[in-house]
């Protein structure tokens, strides 16, 4: 079984609707993410999460919404969704490692949303 | 804000020819990761460098981060067909990870 499972993974909406993109992770990870990949544009930082009590804005944070439910549960919302969210969206955990800031990043296998 | 840019963005070779990546950061980072998104698949993680000018191998891979830590380079040499995908490099700003656009690798047999 994966250690960062998404679900759903591939989901087709319509403009306006709500949507839940859910990540849980079996690793034992504080840190969770979620990224956001365009062709052309790698992956760009949405929201993250340090602990349970901790959210933080990424650099394209507009039109989400997260919930940290717990230390294995990260999920990302998009209460109106448009046609430029369609995407491939990540998300990834990571722990710190000695001599770094920012540890190694563990993906999940995307959740494939299209906005119609 | 912090910006890392990676080139080329596309390259096409044929099987056993060698291959570069690019990777710039606008501010010296204090380390470097890098990854490989196969087609269809999400990024997994290759390596991080720490030291000024340090070197890393990984069998037909050669990672190196630069003197001034503001740039790095992955080469693989004599590519196969499995080293297709997409190379991302990321560096550090603050407590999060700032990824380049990546490097798509075809490889023609």
């Amino acid at each position: 079984d994966a250690d960062v499972t998404q679900t759903p993974r591939n989901r087709i909406t319509k403009t306006g609707k709500r949507i839940m993109l859910e990540c849980s992770q079996t690793k034992g990870h504080d840190r969770m993410y979620w990224y956001r990949q365009d062709p052309g544009l790698g992956l760009r930082l949405i929201y993250y999460s340090f602990d349970v009590k901790d959210i933080n804005k990424g650099e394209i944070s507009d039109g989400y919404s997260v919930s940290r439910q717990a230390q294995a549960k990260f999920s990302l919302s998009l209460e109106s969704a448009i046609p430029n969210q369609t995407a491939l969206y990540f998300c990834a955990t990571s722990d710190l490692q000695g001599g770094s800031n920012t540890g190694e990043l563990f993906f999940g296998e995307g959740s494939r949303l299209t906005v119609l | 804000g912090q910006q890392v840019m990676q080139i080329p963005q596309y390259q096409h070779v044929q099987e056993g020819e060698d291959f570069t990546t690019y990777c710039n950061s606008s501010t010296t980072l204090s380390n470097i990761q890098w990854y490989k998104q196969r087609p269809g698949g999400h990024p997994v993680f290759l390596i991080q460098l720490v030291k000024s000018g340090e070197v890393k191998k990984q069998k037909r891979l050669t990672f190196q981060f630069g003197e001034a830590k503001k740039n790095s380079s992955l080469h693989i040499t004599a590519t196969q067909t499995t080293d297709v995908g997409t190379y991302f490099c990321a560096g550090p700003n603050g407590n999060k990870l700032v990824f380049g656009a990546g490097t798509i690798l075809r490889v023609k047999s």
